[in-house]
């Protein structure tokens, strides 16, 4: 069955430095797509990045990359020179390709905090 | 461009009672999930809505049962709530793919309902 795993319950990072956060995944399908959230206090998720199985370069978005290693089945999210507003709980998600399943899977979730 | 908005943002209910969350989709998406998440864990997917049909269905009862209507806006309705319905109500617009898998998800605020 399809998982998602987030071994992290929490991290700190001071302001400025980077920080990974760690993802794993467990799939049959060979299509799929990975996705990184991020859920402030208020409870919104917001919608950082996304990997598809078949993308062979590495996701960026800003400040945000998405290491993928295919083999190890990891979809770890790297913030680039951390910011006091990046304090938040982060969650993978994974989405199997196939037309009939489209929900996402989410991990348990990491919660960051950035300290100055 | 106006995000995915949900009504109402906190609800109160009892237990036995019967309750309906709203949901309008970003502007050009044409698909709505609805997740509910407990405190402290991930998103869990309940159901999906595409062309005003459910689409696809998590493990969820029966008592929980939903509507897409002809602008894309969608209805969450839980009828005989037990306390364990307590949770964030998030409600995901995401438009169908030309492979007919679905683009990105994008969530709105959620509703959070507390069961007393």
């Amino acid at each position: 069955a399809q998982k998602i795993t987030q071994t992290q319950p929490g991290m700190f990072v001071q302001e400025k430095e980077a920080v990974t956060l760690d993802c794993t995944y467990d799939t049959s399908d060979q299509s799929y797509g990975l996705f990184w959230y991020k859920q402030p206090s208020s409870g919104e998720m917001i919608f950082l990045i996304y990997q598809g199985s078949y993308d062979e370069q590495n996701a960026t978005e800003g400040r945000y990359s998405l290491n993928f290693q295919k083999a190890r089945k990891s979809a770890n999210l790297v913030i680039s020179a951390s910011q006091l507003g990046d304090s938040a709980m982060y969650f993978c998600a994974m989405r199997e390709g196939s037309y009939n399943t489209d929900k996402l899977i989410f991990g348990t979730g990491t919660r960051l905090q950035v300290f100055p | 461009d106006a995000g995915v908005t949900q009504s109402p943002t906190h609800l109160i209910k009892t237990r036995g009672q019967q309750v309906t969350l709203r949901c309008s989709p970003k502007s050009g998406h044409d698909t709505v999930s609805w997740y509910q998440q407990a405190l402290g864990q991930g998103p869990q997917f309940i159901f999906q809505y595409y062309e005003e049909e459910e689409r696809q269905r998590g493990n969820f009862p029966d008592r929980f049962s939903g509507h897409q209507f002809p602008n894309y806006s969608s209805e969450l309705n839980v009828n005989a709530l037990l306390l364990g319905d307590s949770a964030l109500y998030l409600c995901a617009s995401s438009l169908v793919a030309w492979d007919r898998v679905t683009d990105t998800q994008y969530f709105g605020p959620g509703t959070r309902l507390t069961v007393l």
